[in-house]
């Protein structure tokens, strides 16, 4: 079945520093990726919609110059936290929707990127 | 999108089947139901899938009444491992598709 690649799975990082975080989609292409964060015991939040060639777009409260989104080729989407701080220490995730000409298929999710900021 | 309710929590014995609902009484015309589990530490896993009446596939089974304004996910005889979230979505599967999670169930099966 097709799978998405998460990496790092974990990542510990000092404050003011910039952690890029990568999504692959492995068999197949994906025009659309979406990137999540989830704080413990709390549900899935979604940030951004990726779109290959374009700009994301960033859902309500989401600060786009904090949450770098590239979309670069049909098969990766990164996010990159810049100047992080503890606050932004939280599980990230990706999901890359496989489409079937215009109706989608379904969504895979990465295994997902644990950030620690100290 | 429609919103969706679950119970925030149920818990379960080994062996036992489980039935998880989820409200839905916004849903579209054009809205699909889809079920995902995840574990801590882990992205989320797609369950099932449907849009009316029943649907099983070899790890669940999805109950939609006509009206299509709840829906009811499942599992059969749980073990342990089946201890996770499950999460109920609705949404259109086109273009302008994505999903926006709940609060999902939280659900502990003990041996």
């Amino acid at each position: 079945g097709a799978v998405v690649s998460q990496h790092p799975s974990r990542v510990i990082c000092k404050s003011g520093t910039s952690v890029k975080i990568e999504c692959r989609s492995l068999d197949f292409q994906a025009t659309t990726m979406f990137w999540y964060r989830q704080f413990p015991k709390q549900s899935l939040m979604l940030m951004a919609t990726s779109n290959e060639g374009s700009k994301a777009t960033y859902e309500q409260g989401v600060e786009k110059d904090k949450f770098l989104i590239n979309h670069a080729s049909l098969t990766l989407s990164t996010l990159t936290v810049t100047s992080a701080h503890p606050e932004d220490s939280s599980f990230y995730i990706c999901s890359a929707k496989r489409s079937s000409g215009r109706f989608i298929e379904k969504l895979f999710f990465g295994s997902g990127t644990q950030l620690s900021v100290l | 999108l429609a919103k969706t309710t679950q119970p925030i929590s149920m818990d379960s014995y080994e062996g036992q089947e489980v039935n998880i609902t989820c409200s839905h009484n916004n849903i579209a015309t054009n809205d699909y139901i889809t079920w995902y589990q995840q574990f801590p530490s882990q992205g989320p896993r797609f369950i099932i899938q449907g849009y009316k009446t029943k649907v099983t596939n070899e790890v669940a089974s999805l109950f939609i009444p006509a009206d299509r304004k709840s829906s009811t996910l499942s599992l059969p005889r749980v073990s342990l491992s089946d201890t996770a979230v499950y999460y109920c979505l609705v949404g259109p599967l086109d273009s302008s598709y994505k999903l926006i999670f709940g609060s999902g169930t939280r659900l502990l099966v003990r041996p």
